[in-house]
């Protein structure tokens, strides 16, 4: 079975500062690759997500995530994270037939 | 479009009661699909839908019912809450594929006591 792993439960980052949020995963075909991040109290949105094609994705709001097969991972990054970007942030494979595997999630907080 | 929505927002019931998560998207995609939410695990999937008709498992099933009688609808029964199913939900849709990006709801917190 898929797995998802994101090493680091918390991160805190300086107002300003830059932004690498680590994902690993397992699945022996070409991975559906995903990244969402959810604000407190609120559901989730899509930031970015890789399938096929160039292995550097851009997405919302700044962020871009690098897809390396080698490494099985799809970290996620931003050069100048600002205040609103606190958040949980879950990084999801989506190969199998049937939905989302997710990470367990990375706490962002940002000091000012 | 008012996207994926989700009722109720909050309940709490007692060991043993029913209810059911109500679901449903107006944009007309073939794949719903339910997960739960706990505190350091992520999201993990309970049932989900290719179609009207079909439902399916995911990882966490036991004491869930669900049933797709539309496109639009995808409710989530509980048969009898315990309180190991204290926890948030979330409902889902995509248009159809993999590739296809999936909107979620806004989620239900549900306390079971």
């Amino acid at each position: 079975a898929q797995s998802v792993t994101q090493p680091d439960i918390h991160i805190t980052v300086s107002e300003g500062a830059s932004l690498e949020l680590r994902c690993n995963y397992s699945y022996g075909a070409t991975p559906y690759l995903f990244w969402y991040v959810q604000s407190p109290g609120q559901g989730l949105q899509l930031l970015l997500k890789y399938f096929s094609g160039d292995t550097l994705v851009q997405g919302i709001k700044g962020f871009e995530a690098e897809f390396k097969r080698s490494q099985s991972s799809f970290n996620l990054r931003k050069p100048s994270v600002h205040w609103s970007d606190a958040a949980e942030y879950f990084c999801a494979e989506g190969g199998g037939a049937d939905g989302l595997t997710f990470g367990k999630g990375t706490h962002l907080i940002i000091q000012p | 479009n008012a996207g994926v929505t989700q009722t109720p927002k909050f309940q709490v019931l007692k060991t043993g009661q029913s209810m059911t998560l109500q679901c449903a998207q107006d944009m007309n995609h073939e794949y719903m699909s339910w997960y739960r939410q706990d505190p350091g695990m992520g999201l993990r999937l309970i049932h989900y839908s290719v179609g009207a008709g079909i439902t399916d498992q995911g990882e966490v099933p036991n004491g869930y019912n669900v049933s797709r009688s539309t496109t639009e609808d995808f409710p989530l029964r509980l048969l009898s809450a315990a309180p190991s199913q204290t926890s948030v939900y979330f409902c889902a849709s995509r248009l159809a594929t993999r590739t296809d990006t999936q909107y979620f709801g806004p989620g239900t917190r549900l306390t079971v006591l």
